[in-house]
């Protein structure tokens, strides 16, 4: 089945740091999205990706639908104490002929750390 | 709007034990998704309503587990009898329509925790 892994598990940074994360299949992906949850709350969609090679930006989040399909980026620059959180990488399964059912597939998510 | 509303926030049941959870989802919204998060994995897909029909229930992990839409409108998943296995936290999403695919709206979820 369709397979998201995501990497680093967990990171610890200083506040006004950079940050990268990525996000890995071994099946193409037509969309991308990028979920954000904090503490006690439900994941919140920050960032889709509709096509490969885009790049595409939210404020202080950029992230990048791979060429090949296969994998995406999350980068968050000059990280805040409020980037706290964990993020998940996400896309729709699809059929063989590339039609999506609405459900999603998610993977394990990246534990965000900032330290003041 | 008021947003996915999820009830209760937290849940501490013994094995064998029956648990309902309740979501309501965005007035309007036709499409209600079920997911667990079960601690450090991923968050996996339950089931799909669409208004009050399953349209896709293949996540659900066995018949312990039953989820109802009364009238097209708010859901229940119950879960009984209660395994330790089946301790996590449970989203509910709605969306507006068509494959919903974008418009998701997560709730707060319910973590339950089987003893």
């Amino acid at each position: 089945g369709q397979q998201l892994n995501q990497s680093p598990q967990s990171m610890f940074i200083q506040e006004g740091e950079d940050v990268s994360m990525n996000c890995t299949s071994s099946s193409i992906f037509n969309t991308w999205l990028w979920y954000k949850q904090d503490p006690g709350e439900g994941p919140v969609l920050l960032i889709a990706l509709y096509k490969a090679g885009e790049l595409t930006s939210n404020g202080r989040l950029t992230a990048q639908f791979g060429i090949t399909r296969k994998d995406s980026f999350l980068n968050i620059s000059a990280s805040i104490p409020s980037d706290v959180g964990i993020y998940f990488c996400a896309g729709p399964r699809t059929n063989a002929g590339g039609t999506s059912y609405g459900k999603l597939t998610f993977g394990q998510g990246t534990i965000l750390t900032v330290h003041p | 709007e008021a947003g996915v509303t999820q009830f209760p926030s937290h849940s501490v049941i013994e094995k064998g034990q029956t648990v309902t959870l309740r979501c309501d989802p965005i007035s309007g919204h036709d499409n209600l998704y079920w997911y667990r998060r079960v601690m450090g994995k991923e968050i996996k897909f339950l089931l799909h309503f669409v208004k009050e029909s399953k349209q896709d229930e293949s996540g659900m992990p066995n018949n312990r587990f039953l989820a109802e839409r009364t009238g097209g409108t708010y859901s229940t998943l119950k879960v009984q009898p209660a395994e330790l296995e089946d301790s996590g936290v449970y989203f509910c999403a709605s969306s507006q329509g068509g494959r919903g695919l974008y418009g998701y709206t997560f709730g707060s979820g319910t973590r339950l925790t089987v003893v």
